[in-house]
């Protein structure tokens, strides 16, 4: 069974910093883009960013981009997204995610239950 | 950036009903769509992708079409347990948007 665990939420205070992680199990991540997506609460989905295999590409959406920063592991068959800056506007649920193919142009399979971003003062 | 909009943004039906929801991208993404499926406090599931493929262990009254920019997503015969929020995304950029989302309600 392929999960995907992310970790490493919380409350911060504006202008603050945050890194999530995302470990994967039943799953060889190193096969597949890896992405991040958010929900601010009530809210839509939001795309974050995106990784390929070798964490050699990244792209990221115009509201998080200098922000926020994904990377990988693959010996620890992890995901990370190191944020920054953080404002109100960021919180959110955050999703990590992985693409159904093995190309960056592909759908969203597998998720993530999600981990609370909170910022506030 | 490609936006996606998606109506209605709420819709009412009853269990039996046809229902479909429509996504339109503000320029060509080469079926590079997919649909979404989204309950309470659950990570969203994957129900379609490239437009028109089923996911594998989606029920088949799901379905999904294109023509040209406009992207609909039908759920034949609902069910009690199809009521949730739908979203729409395209992936046709390395810059992906999603839909605005469509709860569907029990009438």
């Amino acid at each position: 069974e392929v999960r995907l665990v992310e970790s490493g939420g919380g409350l911060v205070q504006p202008g603050g910093s945050l890194r999530l992680s995302c470990g994967a199990s039943g799953f060889t991540l190193s096969y597949h883009w890896m992405t991040w997506v958010r929900q601010a609460p009530g809210k839509g989905l939001e795309w974050v960013a995106n990784i390929n295999t070798d964490g050699g590409e990244k792209y990221y959406g115009d509201s998080v981009k200098a922000r926020f920063t994904i990377s990988r592991d693959n010996a620890k068959n992890s995901v990370y997204l190191q944020m920054s800056s953080l404002s109100v506007e960021d919180t959110a649920v955050y999703y990590c995610a992985s693409l159904r193919g093995f190309s960056g142009y592909d759908a969203i399979d597998y998720w993530g239950q999600g981990t609370l971003v909170t910022v506030s003062s | 950036d490609i936006q996606m909009t998606q109506s209605p943004s709420t819709l009412s039906a009853s269990v039996g009903d046809t229902v479909s929801i429509t996504c339109r991208a503000s320029f060509k993404i080469s079926n590079y769509l997919a649909w979404y499926q989204q309950k309470p406090g659950k990570a969203p599931k994957l129900l379609i992708y490239k437009a028109s493929n089923l996911e594998s262990g989606v029920p088949p009254r799901f379905s999904g079409s294109a023509s040209g920019t406009e992207f609909t997503l039908t759920i034949s015969s609902l069910q009690p347990d199809d009521f949730a929020t739908y979203y729409c995304q395209q992936y046709h950029t390395n810059s992906y948007t999603f839909g605005q989302g469509t709860k569907l309600e029990i009438k």
